[in-house]
């Protein structure tokens, strides 16, 4: 199985200021097809998870643009530009690459 | 607007068996592969499940294989996970999620609410 690592594991940000989560993945994930099936999903308190980035570094419908992803191969980022107090919540990676689909640990994002 | 309600979840002794289901809208169901993502309190979000949009193909966390099954009826765009031989680790909010694939998991897009499965005596 491949495994997904988070860090931090918890990041207290002012808000207004930047936050930065980071994931990497035991193997890496560009699938046979070409792609690199990395996500980033949010999940709000008490709310299932939402995503918010596909392929690395796409936008989902309706996503800030604050929020953006990048990487390659086996490291990826998560960066929300300016932290509103909405986006106080646990933020997963997750990879579709490989059967079984797993998540990292989960990073949450509180203010100061 | 894409919607999944699940529904079945409960309380059920070790050893026995729940079938839940989520019923989908505001998308043609047959089109996309599906999930079951289950998340224990205060956990992390762990994968089941995923269908293909036929059927055809499904695929199960080792964790799970052998005791649930995943299954689909497109004529009433319902998704179903019959769990049976459960366990006090199966304990979780169980989340029905499509699939931005076809054949099988790739990139979850939607989650619905989810429902709760508490196994104990």
């Amino acid at each position: 199985d491949i495994v997904m690592t988070q860090t931090p594991l918890s990041s207290p940000v002012t808000l207004g200021q930047p936050a930065s989560i980071s994931c990497r993945s035991s193997q890496s994930l560009v699938h046979s097809d070409g792609n690199t099936y990395l996500s980033w999903l949010q999940q709000r308190p008490g709310q299932p998870p939402r995503l918010l980035i596909y392929k690395i570094s796409n936008r989902f419908s309706g996503v800030p643009d604050r929020f953006s992803g990048s990487g390659a191969g086996t490291d990826f980022t998560l960066k929300i530009s300016r932290v509103e107090a909405a986006d106080v919540g646990v933020y997963y990676c997750m990879q579709g690459t490989q059967i079984p689909l797993t998540f990292g640990g989960g990073t949450k994002v509180e203010i100061k | 607007e894409v919607q999944l309600v699940e529904s079945g979840g409960g309380l059920v002794q070790p050893g026995g068996s729940l079938r839940l289901s989520c019923v989908a809208s505001g998308f043609t169901f047959s089109s996309y592969a599906m999930n079951w993502v289950r998340q224990a309190p205060g956990k992390g979000l762990e994968w089941v499940s995923s269908i293909s949009h036929s059927g055809s193909g499904t695929y199960y966390a080792d964790s799970v294989k052998g005791r649930f099954t995943i299954s689909r009826d497109n004529s009433k765009n319902t998704l179903y996970l019959q769990m049976n031989s459960l366990r006090g680790e199966d304990t979780a909010v169980y989340y029905c999620a499509r699939d931005r694939g076809v054949v099988r998991g790739l990139e979850i897009d939607y989650w619905g609410q989810g429902t709760l499965v508490t196994v104990s005596s």
